[in-house]
């Protein structure tokens, strides 16, 4: 199965300001997800990004918070914007049921 | 309401006891995914069941999805600390879809303890 490098692990971020989360797939793939993962809960699913086209965005989720890049098969960002501390969550990114990324932990101050 | 309903919220078990989460849901699970997740890192696939009635093993894990596929459970057999951890189960419900090409829906998880 697909080995997912994501990045950065963990940060610490200023509210207003942005982040880019990056995951690398060691294969191509058609579809890639993101999910969020707030304190004490479990995953939601953000968005869903294929490439070529405009990612599709879960209830809830909206591009301009949280827009997503696809430029290829193995590559894809999320970027959380003008950050809260609401935006206080783990991120991962999946490209399907079997493999997710090691996840990114974002607390923002 | 909470299309996947996991439970329990969290188990404290003694070393050498088994254990049962379970993982039940209100429409059909057409894919039903079991994780591991350590505090504040990434999810570890531990089980895929998809058929009705299948049961999956591995080390001493067990996975079961219901005939109606619509409850799952996982069983843990002589606990020990390494099973400590959050359980996740997340689940594929849409139909014509394999593999989790829709994402996935999840439970809220349960945090077990094991205590030695």
């Amino acid at each position: 199965s697909a080995v997912i490098s994501q990045k950065p692990s963990r940060d610490i971020c200023q509210r207003g300001t942005s982040l880019t989360i990056q995951c690398q797939v060691d294969s191509q793939v058609t579809m890639m997800f993101w999910y969020r993962q707030q304190p004490g809960q479990s995953l939601t699913l953000i968005a869903t990004a294929n490439q070529g086209s405009e990612a599709t965005y879960e209830s809830g989720f909206v591009i301009d918070k949280f827009p997503i890049s696809r430029p290829n098969l193995t590559f894809s960002t999320l970027t959380v914007s003008n950050m809260s501390p609401e935006d206080s969550s783990i991120y991962l990114c999946s490209v399907s049921g079997y493999t997710f990324g090691s996840g990114t932990r974002l607390t923002v101050v | 309401s909470q299309e996947l309903e996991q439970s329990p919220q969290s188990l404290i078990v003694q070393e050498g006891k088994n254990l049962t989460i379970n993982c039940t849901s209100s429409k059909t699970l057409y894919g039903l995914y079991w994780y591991k997740q350590k505090y504040g890192e990434g999810l570890i696939f531990l089980m895929m069941l998809q058929k009705g009635g299948e049961e999956k093993s591995h080390e001493k894990i067990t996975a079961k999805l219901d005939e109606k596929k619509q409850q799952s459970s996982l069983h843990i057999t002589a606990s020990q600390p390494s099973h400590a951890g959050i359980y996740l189960c997340g689940a594929d419900l849409q139909i014509y879809s394999g593999g989790g090409a829709d994402g996935l829906t999840f439970g809220k998880g349960t945090h077990l303890i094991i205590q030695p």
